[in-house]
């Protein structure tokens, strides 16, 4: 089965500073992988999402992310954090075999310091 | 355009208790499913549909029932609560891919949550 990966489980970050979180996927077809963020409280917001074609992908809020079939990894940037980005981060990968379905990492929980 | 609807938003139930969470949405779509989130667990699928009349278990099922008798409405059901079900339980819809449904994972629009307790 498939499994989904992220390493770090708190990422303290200073406003201002570089962000990236890691994602890795375990799986030897082509994945559909996405990012959400969730702000406390509430539900999942799509970020970003990777089909197929250009490997680096722009999403909402002024992140990106690459897709590196090589590594199996869909890690997520930001180039400059602000406040408003604490929060916590999800991703997800699905494979066409198992339709629509989409397996979802353990979350990475952002803090953004003044 | 409500997108998708969770009620309620938070419940306390006492061990053995059944109660149903609801969930609807408006967009037509025909992948639905339910998912439960535990702290540094990310989410867990617990049932998914295709579409109406059609349900399959998710990761983990155990405890639960849902059916899909309309396109819009996709309840979860627990049959005798336990205090392992105390979760957070998110509904998310999507439109299934190009063709037959299977043939394409589009980004999923979830509900804002339940916060169940079992006590």
């Amino acid at each position: 089965a498939q499994s989904v990966t992220q390493p770090d489980i708190h990422i303290t970050v200073s406003e201002g500073a570089s962000l990236e979180l890691r994602c890795n996927y375990s799986y030897g077809a082509t994945p559909y992988l996405f990012w959400y963020v969730q702000s406390p409280g509430q539900g999942l917001q799509l970020l970003l999402k990777y089909f197929s074609g250009d490997t680096l992908v722009q999403g909402i809020k002024g992140f990106e992310a690459e897709f590196k079939r090589s590594q199996s990894s869909f890690n997520l940037r930001k180039p400059s954090v602000h406040w408003s980005d604490a929060a916590e981060y999800f991703c997800a990968v699905g494979f066409r075999a198992a339709g629509n379905k989409l397996t979802f990492g353990g979350g990475t929980r952002v803090l953004v310091k003044p | 355009n409500a997108g998708v609807t969770q009620t309620p938003k938070f419940q306390v139930l006492k061990t053995g208790q059944s109660m149903t969470l609801q969930c609807a949405q408006d967009m037509n779509h025909e992948y639905m499913s339910w998912y439960r989130q535990d702290p540094g667990m990310g989410l867990r699928l617990i049932h998914y549909s295709v579409g109406a009349g059609i349900t399959d278990q998710g990761e983990v099922p155990n405890g639960y029932n849902v059916s899909r008798s309309t396109t819009e409405d996709f309840p979860l059901r627990l049959l005798s609560a336990a205090p392992s079900q105390t979760s957070v339980y998110f509904c998310a819809s999507s439109f299934t891919g190009p063709g037959s449904p299977g043939q394409g994972a589009q980004g999923y629009t979830f509900g804002s949550g339940t916060r169940l307790t079992v006590v």
